[in-house]
């Protein structure tokens, strides 16, 4: 079964260093979204990709955080610099479903990644 | 801003007995609500999708309904399995041109032998 692939597992990096993630979302689904969940809580949206485009970002904190979804496939997300605030999971998912609302056929069924786990010391 | 509360942060139940989760939001409903199981150290996996104008869905030992009414949505696993053992989150998606959705805290379940 197709999965959404997520690196690194695991990341440990000092504040004010640069970290980046990668995901490769499971093939044909235009959408991608970055969430970050911090432990105990549920994932929080950073960003929602359809196809190469951005179509929210109005919760990541631009003044640091980053993405890009050059080719419409792969994603990268970077920190820089990175804040103790950060440490938390990022998590990557896809959905073969583009982001509209209002029809009685959308799902917007998400498939998660394994996500990578963020310490910043 | 919308708000959504899972009852509780953590459920305990016996093997063999059926757990009962439960989803609140504030404000206006959702076109569609979501139940997501998520284990330790892994990303949420989809179960169950419930519109609102549905009143019941179910999926083998899964049972989802949704009240509009009451503002509220119920998680139902019967015949519980100490590998039913997991965060169990919902998640509200709503009208409009981005189509988010909407993550609840979750709630933790655990199923003893």
């Amino acid at each position: 079964e197709a999965e959404v692939a997520q690196s690194p597992r695991y990341k440990i990096t000092e504040k004010s260093q640069a970290v980046a993630f990668w995901c490769d979302p499971i093939s044909g689904h235009a959408t991608l979204y970055w969430y970050r969940q911090i432990l105990g809580q549920g994932p929080e949206l950073l960003v929602q990709f359809q196809d190469e485009s951005v179509v929210d970002d109005s919760q990541l904190p631009k003044d640091r955080f980053s993405a890009e979804r050059l080719k419409g496939v792969d994603s990268t997300l970077k920190i820089q610099p990175a804040e103790l605030g950060d440490s938390a999971m990022y998590l990557c998912a896809s959905s073969p479903d583009p982001p509209l609302a209002g029809t009685s056929r959308a799902k917007n069924i998400q498939y998660f990644g394994a996500g990578t786990r963020l310490s910043v010391l | 801003s919308q708000k959504i509360e899972q009852n509780s942060e953590a459920l305990n139940i016996q093997e063999g007995k059926t757990a009962t989760l439960t989803c609140n939001y504030t404000n206006y409903s959702p076109a569609y609500l979501q139940w997501y199981r998520q284990d330790p150290g892994r990303g949420p996996v989809f179960l169950l999708l419930i519109r609102e104008n549905e009143k019941e869905k179910r999926k083998e030992r899964l049972k989802v309904t949704f009240d509009t009414t009451l503002k509220q949505s119920l998680f139902h696993i019967t015949a519980s399995q100490p590998a039913d053992s997991a965060t169990y989150l919902c998640a509200l998606f709503y009208g409009g041109s981005q189509g988010n959705l909407i993550f609840g805290k979750g709630t933790k379940l655990s199923v003893k032998p």
